[in-house]
């Protein structure tokens, strides 16, 4: 089974500066994809990067990039530039390749950051 | 449609009453999951539909929970005799049902179990 562990339930940045979210995780999986989902007050979960394990480039979407440790089986997420509207609370998760062209696949998530950015 | 959706939003209910909670996935998307998120925790895995079939219903809790998806589109999930402890957020998702998929949420529907 997979595990998802986020360490800081919450963290606080100041609107234009850059944060870190970090996230680790547990598999003895080789195949497998990881995600940051952001949760606003109005629970609708938005996706926000995704990494393919297979790739040792970093993901990166505009102002969000991934630090992403295989080895060390370690994920952590980058805010560059913060936004007010980037606070919410924030997921990693973690979703086993399954072969097969028609094989979806669960999502296993941490617990969560809440992250508040000040004006 | 343009997004998941998710009906009734809200629903509060009786300990021991019967509810159904509705999910209408993006169009085309063959795979249909349901995750119930309790307060200050992350998402849990109930079950994953594939087309009208249950591909994999491991994170059920108990029996009291049943879902189904009979034309492979909009699904429905059953819980039978409710519970307090049954309260939380019920998450739907949808995606290609492919190796490589992104899931993609709806807004959920907060159960209130009195």
């Amino acid at each position: 089974a997979q595990t998802v562990t986020q360490s800081q339930p919450e963290m606080s940045v100041q609107e234009a500066e850059t944060v870190t979210l970090s996230c680790t995780y547990d598999t003895s999986e080789n195949n497998y994809y990881l995600f940051w989902y952001k949760q606003p007050p109005s629970r609708q979960m938005i996706l926000v990067i995704r990494q393919e394990a297979y790739k040792q480039q970093n993901a990166t979407e505009n102002r969000f990039s991934v630090n992403f440790q295989k080895a060390a089986k370690s994920f952590s997420l980058k805010i560059s530039d913060s936004q007010l509207g980037d606070t919410a609370m924030y997921f990693c998760a973690f979703m086993k390749h399954l072969a097969g062209e028609t094989s979806g696949s669960r999502l296993t998530f941490g617990e969560g950051t809440q992250l508040t950015v000040n004006p | 449609g343009a997004g998941v959706s998710q009906t009734p939003s809200n629903k509060v209910t009786e300990k021991g009453k019967y509810v159904e909670l509705r999910c209408d996935p993006i169009s085309g998307h063959t795979a249909l999951y349901w995750y119930r998120q309790s307060l200050g925790q992350g998402p849990e895995f109930l079950i994953y539909f594939q087309g009208t079939g249950a591909a994999d219903d491991s994170g059920l809790p108990n029996d009291r929970f049943f879902a189904v998806r009979p034309e492979g589109s909009v699904s429905t999930l059953k819980i039978q005799r409710t519970e307090r402890g049954d309260s939380a957020v019920y998450l739907c998702a949808s995606g290609m049902g492919n190796s490589q998929e992104t899931q993609y949420f709806g807004p959920g529907t907060r159960l209130l179990v009195l």
